[in-house]
């Protein structure tokens, strides 16, 4: 089944201790990407890649990493979480540009708190 | 720089009723529109969507117009059902670029 795999789906955690958000696609997508979603701001997004080892910042990037290593993969890394990154996280991939582009397909979705 | 502005932000309705969201988008080279439905607690989800060289789509009770030159594009829901309600959100995009999304309308519909 052609799907976009988050973990976890919940997550509690504290204040400056780093974590990892897994995000694997089975589509041979090139374009992955990562989006916060807070109540009243829509989605927004945090970073995004157009292949392999290519990465560039979205509209809110301060406080997050990533890494495109492989292509289905596309961790989120936060370096010392606060809690103000406390928020609903997705993870998007689709084809890029040079084909008949489309929409995104999104996991599942992660939630983070940060206490 | 781009752009895409999604109105009305909520939207209630009676069940049966039409519901219409409109977006308009800033970048003339857009030619891809999808719309999403996001759940509470889901994950967006793909609904319907429309490319430049078509100005209407339907798909059972959902259906989208695309005005380039006016750079608008709308979706339609005919006799909505409390299923419907959902977040939607609008995007846009162009080819080598990113889907931009609309703020999303909060849609309500009572039985």
């Amino acid at each position: 089944e052609a799907q976009v795999t988050q973990n976890p789906r919940y997550l509690i955690t504290v204040t400056g201790k780093k974590l990892t958000v897994t995000c694997s696609q089975n589509m041979n997508h090139e374009y992955m990407s990562w989006y916060r979603q807070d109540p009243g701001l829509g989605l927004r997004q945090i970073y995004y890649s157009m292949n392999v080892e290519v990465t560039d910042k979205g509209d809110v990037p301060e406080g997050y990493k990533v890494s495109r290593k492989e292509k289905r993969n596309f961790p989120l890394i936060l370096e010392s979480p606060s809690p103000n990154q406390t928020s609903l996280y997705f993870c998007a991939s689709s084809l890029a540009s040079g084909r008949q582009i489309g929409g995104y397909t999104f996991g599942s979705g992660t939630r983070l708190t940060v206490v | 720089g781009e752009n895409v502005e999604q109105h009305p932000s909520t939207l209630s309705v009676q069940e049966g009723d039409s519901a219409v969201i409109k977006c308009t988008y800033s970048d003339s080279a857009s030619n891809y529109f999808p719309w999403y439905k996001q759940e509470l607690g889901k994950r967006p989800q793909l609904i319907i969507d429309i490319r430049s060289n078509v100005g209407e789509k339907k798909d059972q009770r959902i259906a989208v117009t695309l005005n380039k030159t006016a750079k608008h594009f709308s979706l339609h829901i005919t006799e909505t059902q409390p299923e419907d309600s959902a977040v939607y959100f609008c995007a846009a995009r162009k080819q080598g670029g990113k889907l931009i999304f609309g703020q999303g309308t909060e849609l309500s519909v009572k039985p």
